[in-house]
C-alpha cells in the first residue's frame, strides 16, 4: 500500500522564526512527484513546493525549501522567517508516475496543523 | 488565467437525494481529479478523467460517479445520500499526465 504519513499533527512557531514539518511515504515505485500543499481557513489548497523523486537537489521556492532523502523515503518542508500567513494545514502527498506514462493518483498525509504566532 | 472554479460552494441535502457538483478546469487542462476531504478520513480520491475517460478510481461506492465534457468540464454526481457523504468536495485540474494538479475552492455538502 502506498501511504504518508506525517508524525505532527499539531506545530506552532514564533513569527520570524523558521519551522520544519516532517513527511515519510511508503511506495514500491521507482517514479514519482512530491508535493507539500498548503490550506488555510479558506479551505483554498495551495500548491507549496513540488520535488521530481529523479532529482537529486531539493527544491526550493523562496521562503519554502525541502529536505527529500529518497532512499529514507522522507520529505520534510522546512519554512523560514515564518509570517502570520503561513498558518495552514500543511498536506504531505506524492503521487505516482507510472509506466507508460499514466500517473496514478495524489495521496495525501493526514496533515500538520501550523500555527504561527505574533 | 482563472483558476480551478466549483459551482455550487455550498450544498445541503438530506438523505436519500441525489446530488451533482460541477467543476471547471483552468483553461487548456485536460485532466480534473476529485478528492473528498473529511475531518476523518482525511483527504481520498475519488476519481481521475482525461480527455472525457475515467483513467483512475478510488475506493467508493458505485453511488458516486463522475464525467468530464468534451471542454473538459467535469460533474460529480452522489445518489442516495447518507449523512457520511458529508464532507468537503474538492476538485484539482492539472495540464497533463505528469503536472501538478491545481484545486478549486471546493464545495461544502452537508447530508442531514
Amino acid at each position: 500500500a502506498q501511504t504518508v504519513t506525517q508524525s505532527q499533527p499539531e506545530m506552532s512557531v514564533q513569527e520570524a522564526e523558521t519551522v520544519t514539518l516532517s513527511c515519510t511515504y511508503d511506495t514500491s515505485e521507482s517514479n514519482y512527484y512530491l508535493f507539500w500543499y498548503k490550506q488555510p481557513p479558506s479551505r483554498q489548497m495551495i500548491l507549496v513546493i513540488r520535488q521530481e523523486a529523479y532529482k537529486q537537489q531539493n527544491a526550493t521556492e523562496n521562503r519554502f525549501s525541502v529536505n527529500f532523502q529518497k532512499a529514507a523515503k522522507s520529505f520534510s518542508l522546512k519554512i523560514s522567517d515564518s509570517q502570520l500567513g503561513d498558518t495552514a494545514m500543511y498536506f504531505c502527498a506524492f503521487i505516482p508516475y507510472l509506466y507508460g506514462g499514466s500517473q496514478g493518483n495524489l495521496i495525501f498525509g493526514k496533515g500538520t496543523k501550523l500555527s504561527v504566532k505574533p | 488565467k482563472a483558476g480551478v472554479t466549483q459551482t455550487p460552494r455550498y450544498l445541503i441535502k438530506t438523505r436519500g437525494q441525489q446530488v451533482t457538483l460541477s467543476c471547471s478546469p483552468i483553461s487548456g487542462h485536460r485532466s480534473v481529479s476529485w478528492y473528498q476531504q473529511t475531518p476523518g478520513q482525511g483527504l481520498q480520491f475519488l476519481f481521475e478523467y482525461f480527455s472525457e475517460t475515467q483513467r483512475n478510481k478510488g475506493n467508493f461506492p458505485g453511488r458516486f460517479s463522475g464525467r468530464q465534457f468534451s471542454n473538459s468540464r467535469s460533474e460529480m454526481n452522489v445518489s442516495t445520500l447518507e449523512l457520511g457523504d458529508s464532507a468537503l468536495y474538492l476538485c484539482a485540474s492539472s495540464f497533463s499526465q505528469i503536472n501538478e494538479q491545481f484545486f478549486g475552492p471546493g464545495t461544502r455538502l452537508t447530508v442531514l
